[in-house]
């Protein structure tokens, strides 16, 4: 059971705006950053947001991070086809000394 | 741009040892900052960290496998190993080596393309 929550499915219209929550049960994390992944069918994980909000750059303003108390948003505005593809977020758990990752939330593109 | 690939056996045996290497460029881990982790991930599942080296050598493991496992590194090859005892069928996973950003604490900015690793008799 992880210690980050996210919904197992999300789904959306091309150009519409779809959020994914990563929720922390845990409140060793509370304060820790959080990063989102973005994994495309069959590839390696992508960073698409670190630090809570900051975008690496090569990633479309598209994608916003944010956070509020103990859960974490990552937000897709302008829905693309290439979007589709599973999303994860992550941060570090002091209790736990560990990184830890949400279990994962897959994007589909209707 | 950072590269990584992850090198090593396919197929291991329940109980036998895992060695695995992660070979990368354009950057060293002699550099201040700098760091390298592990990540799986079994088929069809979610991602899991299991280790993390620094430039100074400084290594984090994953609490629930720290155990089994060493990373170590070689600055003069670019090479980061991770070995892991007593290897089960549920160890089945692609496993990734990826870049840790410079200053950021557990945040992987680059990856290698995995390996999958099958665990069977």
């Amino acid at each position: 059971q992880s210690v980050l929550t996210q919904p197992p499915s999300a789904s959306g219209t091309p150009g519409q705006r779809v959020t994914i929550s990563c929720s922390r049960s845990n409140s060793n994390i509370g304060s820790s950053p959080v990063s989102w992944y973005q994994q495309l069918s069959g590839t390696a994980p992508k960073l698409l947001i670190y630090s809570n909000d900051r975008r690496p750059s090569g990633v479309p303003d598209r994608f916003s991070g944010s956070r509020s108390g103990t859960s974490a948003s990552l937000a897709i505005s302008g829905l693309q086809s290439e979007d589709e593809a599973d999303y994860y977020c992550a941060a570090w758990d002091g209790g736990l000394s560990g990184q830890v990752f949400g279990g994962g939330t897959k994007l589909t593109v209707l | 741009q950072i590269t990584l690939k992850e090198s090593g056996p396919t197929v291991v045996k329940p109980t036998q040892t895992l060695t695995l290497t992660c070979t990368f460029s354009k950057f060293s881990l002699s550099a201040s900052g700098e760091g390298v982790g592990w990540i799986r991930q079994p088929p069809g599942k979610a991602l899991e960290w299991l280790a993390l080296i620094f430039w100074d050598d400084d290594k984090r493991y994953s609490p629930s496998l720290k155990s089994r496992l060493t990373v170590t590194k070689d600055t003069s090859k670019n090479q980061v190993v991770l070995t892991m005892t007593n290897m089960d069928p549920e160890d089945t996973a692609t496993y990734y080596c990826a870049h840790n950003r410079n200053g950021f604490f557990f945040t992987f900015d680059f990856w290698g393309q995995g390996t999958l690793v099958t665990v069977s008799s």
